[in-house]
């Protein structure tokens, strides 16, 4: 029972380019998420998913598109990446929403664009 | 606005001695509150949350509604203790959790 995996684990973007990343859950967990993490702000929310064929932004969409097509994945993409984009990404899942539900998270992306 | 606070980036502490790391939280409804921890590493996990009102690891943190509080306490801490805390909020929105900027918590030995 892996929980949830992220890959990559590392990438090196250039500016302008495009990439997705990849978070697969085998727990048949209903909701997924993606973070990002930068020194001194904390996790902050990009987008989120309560269900296959479902998606919605978070408190920083911009510049980032997602895609739930399968239950068990949820991918992120960088249309035209920034530097503004270098972080450390995580993926996130839970059962369902509310206290009873803890998010399980993967290992994290740690993206540098140049 | 909902809103989580931790007013410490860091915190460093001698092993054995109390810690308390502080977290505020605005919110106009009931609060469902957290606490998160990443250990060097490791993957981000759940510590504790305040309807369970448990003890995890020594850890227990109290929800004060008149002081809109959740800080996370340990009577002695110990050097595996030393990871990055971060206090959560259910947002109410479809279970996504607002986070707060983290408290890194150093335990000397």
């Amino acid at each position: 029972n892996a929980g949830v995996t992220q890959t990559p684990k590392f990438r090196v973007l250039k500016t302008g380019q495009s990439m997705t990343l990849l978070c697969a859950q085998d727990m048949n967990h209903e909701y997924m998420y993606w973070y990002r993490q930068d020194p001194g702000m904390g996790l902050r929310l990009i987008h989120y998913s309560v269900g296959e064929g479902t998606t919605a932004k978070g408190e920083v969409p911009d510049g980032y598109n997602v895609s739930r097509l399968k239950k068990q994945n949820f991918l992120l993409g960088l249309e035209s990446a920034a530097p503004s984009q270098t972080s450390v990404y995580f993926c996130a899942s839970s059962q369902r929403g509310g206290a009873n539900s803890p998010l399980h998270f993967g290992n994290g992306t740690r993206l540098t664009v140049t | 606005a909902q809103r989580v606070t931790q007013p410490e980036k860091l915190l460093s502490v001698f092993k054995g001695a109390p810690v308390e790391l502080k977290c505020n939280y605005s919110y106009s409804g009931s609060p469902e509150l957290f606490w998160y921890v990443q250990y060097s590493r490791q993957r981000l996990q759940l510590l504790l949350r305040h309807i369970s009102r448990e003890s995890i690891k020594g850890f227990t943190a109290d929800l004060n509604k008149g002081e809109t509080s959740f800080h996370l306490k340990k009577p002695f801490a110990q050097e595996e203790d030393s990871a990055m805390y971060y206090c959560a909020l259910d947002g109410g929105s479809q279970g996504n959790l607002i986070f707060g900027k983290g408290t890194k918590l150093s335990v000397k030995p």
